[in-house]
């Protein structure tokens, strides 16, 4: 199972960016990089995905390294409702992983007022 | 469109006991997955059907089941319950399968407690 590692926390101020890494070195070229993020008493919520090229989306921007062994979840103005644990996953399709997401332990994102 | 739905969404069962926990996916989805989430493992695949089928199972013991309807409705069973069962149990649709890398969209879980 492809690994990532996260830092366990991080701190931001409301309507800044923040930028979430996510270190992957031993990706394969069929995996997928997936971002989702849980708020508390709640299930988790699909941020934003990528392969290659950097992508962006109405709740984020994800830039990905030139090799791939890294990449960053870049939140533009953080909210408070933007403080959750946010997971980066690596997702393949292939039929011996298919619909399973590996789950690491995130980073838990602070929002200060 | 209506998210995923569980049910129910906070459950108390005793040692031995079995539980049935549901999941509506998202209108269209034909892939569920189900999740175990503790503080201590964090979360952790259980399995994922597709069109009634198990496609893929994770590691846990065989008093972990679950099924899928023709509606994609899934229900999964836990039998002979033990302490360490005690979980949100996260359930999550998708569009496709293979290929497509569709995200997942989860629900808000069932709270079990064993005690």
């Amino acid at each position: 199972d492809a690994k990532t590692t996260q830092p366990n926390s991080m701190e931001s101020n409301e309507e800044e960016p923040v930028h979430l890494p996510c270190n992957h070195s031993t990706i394969s070229g069929t995996d997928y990089i997936h971002w989702y993020r849980q708020l508390p008493s709640q299930g988790p919520e699909y941020v934003i995905h990528g392969l290659t090229s950097n992508v962006n989306n109405r709740m984020a921007s994800l830039a990905i390294a030139e090799d791939r062994k890294s990449s960053t979840l870049i939140l533009h103005r953080a909210t408070l409702r933007d403080a959750a644990v946010y997971y980066c996953i690596l997702r393949d399709d292939r039929g011996s992983t298919l619909g399973r997401l590996y789950f690491g332990r995130g980073t838990q994102l602070t929002v200060w007022p | 469109k209506a998210g995923v739905t569980q049910t129910p969404r906070y459950l108390i069962k005793t040692r031995g006991q079995q539980v049935t926990l549901s999941c509506s996916p998202i209108s269209g989805h034909r892939s569920v997955s189900w999740y175990q989430q503790t503080p201590g493992q964090g979360l952790q695949f259980l399995f994922e059907y597709f069109s009634e089928t198990q496609r893929n199972k994770g590691n846990f013991p065989g008093r972990f089941s679950g099924r899928q309807f023709s509606n994609s409705r899934s229900e999964m069973n836990v039998s002979t319950l033990e302490l360490g069962d005690s979980a949100l149990y996260l359930c999550a649709s998708s569009y496709l399968g293979t290929g497509m890398n569709s995200p997942l969209h989860f629900g808000n879980g069932t709270r079990l407690t064993v005690t």
